[in-house]
């Protein structure tokens, strides 16, 4: 299957200040995503990362908020901005080929103090 | 119309049983459901997938039985293992266009010893 490698793997980062997850696919991927995942709770889709142009969000998300680069086919970046303890949660990159479906990276546990 | 019903919640089981999760949807766009493993601290991974020309799809000891008219899929685990415990996502989605994933809200699996 397709690879994804996401970084950093955990942070814990105080309030208002913001944090940039980087996401590194190989280059079976076409499409790539951003979701959220609080602990035990399902996949909440953020936005599609689009190359080359912004994002596609999904409702109650805002670019303002949750900023994504794609600037080439195989890197994606996703910013957490002045961030709150309610922005507590588990960041994944995922990466759809038409061979593999979707493939996701480990996730970013981000606890915001 | 985009939601995926998933049950149970968590289910215990013990070793050598049949698992069982159940989901329905409702959109009858969809035409592509997968199941996703997950462990902790690691991202969700592809266990099984089918397309509803099928009613069932066997992989080793993972099943997926799919009911088209009753809008529903199940996934089905024999001879269940310790190494089986984890949470278990339904999904989805339109084979084709946005590939966009709507996820069933998980089941926490524990297999006893």
């Amino acid at each position: 299957s397709a690879v994804i490698s996401q970084k950093p793997s955990r942070d814990i980062c105080q309030r208002g200040t913001s944090l940039t997850i980087q996401c590194q696919v190989d280059s079976q991927v076409t499409m790539m995503f951003w979701y959220r995942q609080q602990p035990g709770q399902s996949l909440t889709l953020i936005a599609t990362a689009n190359q080359g142009s912004e994002a596609t969000y999904e409702s109650g998300f805002v670019i303002d908020k949750f900023p994504i680069s794609r600037p080439n086919l195989t890197f994606s970046t996703l910013t957490v901005s002045n961030m709150s303890p309610e922005d507590s949660s588990i960041y994944l990159c995922s990466g759809h080929s038409l061979n593999y479906g979707y493939t996701f990276g480990s996730g970013t546990r981000l606890t915001v103090v | 119309q985009q939601q995926v019903k998933q049950s149970p919640q968590s289910l215990i089981v013990q070793k050598g049983g049949i698992s069982i999760i159940n989901c329905a949807y409702e959109n009858t766009a969809f035409d592509y459901f997968p199941w996703y493993q997950q462990f902790p601290g690691k991202g969700p991974a592809l266990l099984i997938a089918i397309r509803p020309d099928v009613s069932e799809k066997k992989e080793g000891r993972f099943t997926i039985s799919f009911n088209k008219s009753a809008k529903q899929f199940s996934l089905h685990i024999m001879d269940s293992q310790p190494g089986d415990s984890a949470t278990y996502f339904c999904a989805a989605s339109k084979a084709s266009g946005t590939y966009k994933y709507i996820f069933g809200t998980g089941t926490r699996l524990k297999v006893l010893a």
